[in-house]
């Protein structure tokens, strides 16, 4: 299994609140991405990034932001919770070319 | 973007059925995979196939990159199998892939 880890795996927060969720890499990998996938639906490229300190938006980027200091980590911030934030975020890793994943955060804002 | 489109989107079978699952897209890839997200939520790797056919026991896919389209074969299913599966297309250099909507596979005992 590719070495990812998410933290937390769980959390329930309130609307307004801050939440960062961070991914974990042990594969040296060039890229991580953030996913989320709500009930019915494909995964959803929120951000990625190609190297430390280097990151980008992806499909559904409004409401959330990156950070990447190490290549070993990269981080994924709510700066205000809402609602429609509740869903189960993954991360992943590449080098680039086939994606691994992370067992999933799950995230319920109320 | 590129579009990604699963079917059927639900699949009900009796285990030892076969089955084929399509993906289509809309635009010429780089890269595209076959996922298994199993009823505890974890998304597992089954293949990594741009172009041509591979097979893994009694699992097996084929990407015709030309004609857009991707097949996933199941045979002798089994309860195991249930889940959803993904395609995940990615026409960029940098790995961002995009999901088809999956198809949800029951296996029945």
């Amino acid at each position: 299994d590719a070495g990812i880890t998410q933290s937390p795996r769980h959390k329930v927060t309130e609307t307004g609140t801050p939440v960062t969720l961070r991914c974990h890499q042990t594969e040296n990998h060039r890229y991580m991405y953030w996913y989320r996938q709500d009930p019915g639906h494909g995964l959803r490229l929120i951000h990625y990034s190609y190297g430390v300190k280097d990151t980008d938006k992806g499909e559904v980027s409004d409401g959330y932001s990156v950070s990447r200091s190490k290549t070993e980590d990269f981080l994924l911030t709510l700066e205000s919770a809402t609602s429609s934030q509740t869903s189960v975020y993954f991360c992943a890793i590449s080098g680039p070319g086939e994606l691994f994943f992370g067992e999933g955060s799950r995230l319920t804002v109320l | 973007g590129i579009q990604v489109e699963q079917s059927p989107p639900d699949l009900i079978l009796q285990e030892g059925a076969n089955s084929t699952l399509r993906c289509n897209f809309s635009d010429s890839v780089n890269n595209l995979q076959w996922f298994h997200q199993n009823p505890w939520g974890q998304l597992i790797n089954l293949f990594y196939i741009p172009s041509g056919t591979k097979q893994n026991g009694r699992l097996s896919a084929t990407t015709v990159a030309t004609e857009r389209y991707s097949l996933l074969y199941i045979s002798s299913s089994q309860t195991t199998d249930s889940g959803v599966y993904f395609c995940a297309v990615d026409n960029t250099n940098a790995g961002k892939s995009t999901f088809g909507d999956g198809t949800t596979l029951t296996v029945k005992p």
